[in-house]
């Protein structure tokens, strides 16, 4: 079975560009998460998405966005890039929605802004 | 004050030794609570989930203290494999859903 599908892999964009990232869950899971993690830190949670509507954000400025797709797929959308948006995003999949959920991860993205 | 502090290590042991991790939280409305490792350059995955009552899993043993709002990982009988970031997990639902990790706690188990 097919894990959690995040493209592209890598991606370099310059300050004030927008960027769209993908993500696929796991077959048969209906919660997608997004996350961004910092060298050397833990994931910060962005955003929760179940069946298409947003079930919880993180501390992240507008600039950040993202929606849920009919088939469970994601996107996270980032405008106008700053420096500090570079990044590994990780996107993670849930069979629902609730604390009690187990996360399954993607490998990530990994965002570079110059 | 971070929601979900994690004790900053690194910690280094020899293979077959006893590491124990330290996790607090600030938010009393926390509902549920992980552990996940975190491999160099790659994704988290589960390690286990934290119950009140305690649970184990072969080496490891997790526990959660709730009135005092502190979560402990130990790992017995440390082998080389066991090197990752170990980073500690709580997830709540005020106002919305909200997923909290902590920084992680990077182990080094050597030969």
């Amino acid at each position: 079975d097919a894990g959690v599908t995040q493209s592209p892999t890598h991606l370099i964009k310059t300050r004030g560009q927008h960027v769209t990232l993908r993500c696929s869950p796991i077959s048969g899971h209906k919660s997608v998460s997004w996350y961004q993690q910092v060298l050397g830190q833990g994931p910060q949670f962005i955003f929760q998405y179940y069946e298409k509507e947003e079930r919880g954000r993180g501390n992240f400025p507008d600039r950040f966005s993202a929606r849920q797709f009919p088939n469970y797929s994601s996107e996270l959308n980032v405008n106008a890039l700053l420096l500090g948006d570079s990044a590994l995003y990780l996107c993670a999949s849930s069979l629902t929605t609730g604390t009690n959920e187990k996360l399954f991860f993607g490998s990530g993205t990994q965002l570079s802004v110059l | 004050r971070k929601e979900v502090e994690q004790d900053p290590g690194p910690f280094n042991v020899p293979e077959g030794a006893t590491v124990a991790f330290n996790c607090t939280y600030s938010n009393s409305a926390s509902q549920s609570f992980f552990w996940y490792r975190q491999d160099c350059r790659k994704e988290p995955k589960l390690l286990m989930s934290v119950y009140s009552s305690g649970n184990e899993d072969g080496r490891f043993t997790a526990q959660l203290n709730r009135a005092s709002q502190y979560i402990s990982l130990l790992i017995r009988d440390s082998k080389l494999s066991d090197s990752a970031t170990y980073l500690c997990v709580v997830n709540m639902e005020t106002g919305g859903f909200k997923t909290i990790f902590g920084a992680g706690t990077r182990l080094f188990v050597k030969a």
